[in-house]
Formats: C-alpha cells, sequence, structure tokens
C-alpha cells in the first residue's frame, strides 16, 4: 500500500517563526510536490523536485524554501511564517508524469 | 497561473443521478488526470487519460478527452451520497528546469443528496 505521510495534520505558530513541513513517501518516486490550498483559488504549486538535490520553482515559491536530501524526504520551510501562508499544506509524490499520491496535508495557522 | 479550470464550480444532484463535469484547459498535454478529494483530506487519483486516448472507463466514472477543443469531462454514473467530494482535473507541463509538474484547476464541489 503506497503511502504519503506528512509530519504534523494540525500546526499552529506565531509570525515570524522559522516553520518545517516534513513528507515522507515510500514508493521510491523521483518526483515530489508541495502545494498550498486556499478556499476557490484550488492547488497551487510551491515547489517540486524531480531528483535529490533538485528543485525547481512552481506558481508561488516566495517566502517559501524547500530541501531535498535523500529521495524519499522533502521539506518544506517557511523562513519567517506570516499570516497570509496560513492554508492547508499538500505534499505529492509520483513517477515522471505519473499520478500523483497526496499526503493528508498540514493544516497550519500562522498567528 | 491555472492550466486546467472545471466548470460547473458546484453541482448539487440526488442520488442515483448522473453528474457531468467538465474541463478546460489551455496548452497541449502529454495526459489528463482527474483527482477527488473528500473534506479536509488529500487528494485521491481516479483516472489518467493521454493525449492520444479520446475516452476511457473506470467502474462508474467516464472520462473522455476532446484535444482539438482542450477540454475533458468526468461522469460519474448512478452517483451516491459518498460521491460527495470536490473533483479537480490536473495537466502536465514542463518545468524550466526539465522536470514536469503537474497543474490542477479550482475544482468542481460535487454535493450528491440521499
Amino acid at each position: 500500500d503506497v503511502k504519503v505521510t506528512q509530519s504534523s495534520r494540525y500546526l499552529v505558530k506565531r509570525t515570524g517563526e522559522k516553520v518545517f513541513l516534513e513528507c515522507v513517501q515510500d514508493m521510491d518516486h523521483e518526483n515530489m510536490f508541495w502545494y498550498r490550498q486556499d478556499p476557490g483559488l484550488g492547488l497551487r504549486l510551491i515547489y517540486f523536485s524531480y531528483d535529490v538535490k533538485m528543485k525547481e520553482k512552481g506558481d508561488i515559491p516566495e517566502g517559501y524554501s524547500v530541501s531535498r536530501e535523500k529521495k524519499e524526504r522533502f521539506s518544506l520551510i517557511l523562513e519567517s511564517a506570516s499570516t497570509n501562508q496560513t492554508s492547508m499544506y499538500l505534499c505529492a509524490s509520483s513517477r515522471p508524469r505519473g499520478e500523483q499520491y497526496f499526503g493528508p496535508g498540514t493544516r497550519l495557522t500562522v498567528t | 497561473s491555472q492550466q486546467g479550470e472545471e466548470d460547473p464550480q458546484a453541482l448539487s444532484i440526488q442520488e442515483g443521478e448522473n453528474a457531468t463535469m467538465n474541463c478546460s484547459y489551455k496548452t497541449s498535454i502529454n495526459n489528463l488526470q482527474w483527482y477527488r478529494q473528500n473534506s479536509g483530506r488529500g487528494l485521491v487519483h481516479l483516472i489518467l487519460i493521454r493525449s492520444n486516448e479520446r475516452e476511457k472507463h473506470s467502474g462508474r466514472l467516464r472520462v473522455t478527452l476532446d484535444t482539438s477543443k482542450k477540454s475533458s469531462s468526468l461522469l460519474i454514473t448512478a452517483s451516491r451520497a459518498a460521491d460527495t467530494a470536490s473533483y479537480f482535473c490536473a495537466t502536465d507541463a514542463g518545468g524550466n528546469t526539465g522536470g514536469f509538474k503537474t497543474i490542477f484547476g479550482a475544482g468542481t464541489r460535487l454535493f450528491v443528496k440521499a
């Protein structure tokens, strides 16, 4: 059974804090993705990675960075959290151009 | 920037009826995918249709693709209350450094009344 796990389901952080969201997949997938989902806006791609140590900006990378040191793990970092980063964060993995497998999501609230 | 856009934004039907959702996209694609999301959860892949395919079936799901019109439709037959969810289409697009990313639309919210 394929699995993508995310480090937290719910997270509350204060403005200015550094926030780490971790995603782990056990399918040996090359591609990994971070999205944020807001009401009425669908899923917006923040960053994706198609290989270890490789990353590419998505549509809304500002205020975020990522790290992929191992194939199975893709981390999203909010360098200095702001209230407009309150959102649902979804991680996914896939083979190249294949179907994506999603984690359960992390609902982040920044106060 | 959104590649795929679903229509309608929301749909409410009675159990047993068919539900049709449409997706339009802007650029050439390699494949188009449909996903489902239950409230507050991650997305689940439903079906993938390649650009050289016109129709695909999976259980009660039927997907069509018209590359000349850059559009796709998802039909759910004999809907059930458990089909209540949001449905997203997604298309692939080449990244700037060689990777490929999938771009999602804003989704259609389907509500099936028992």
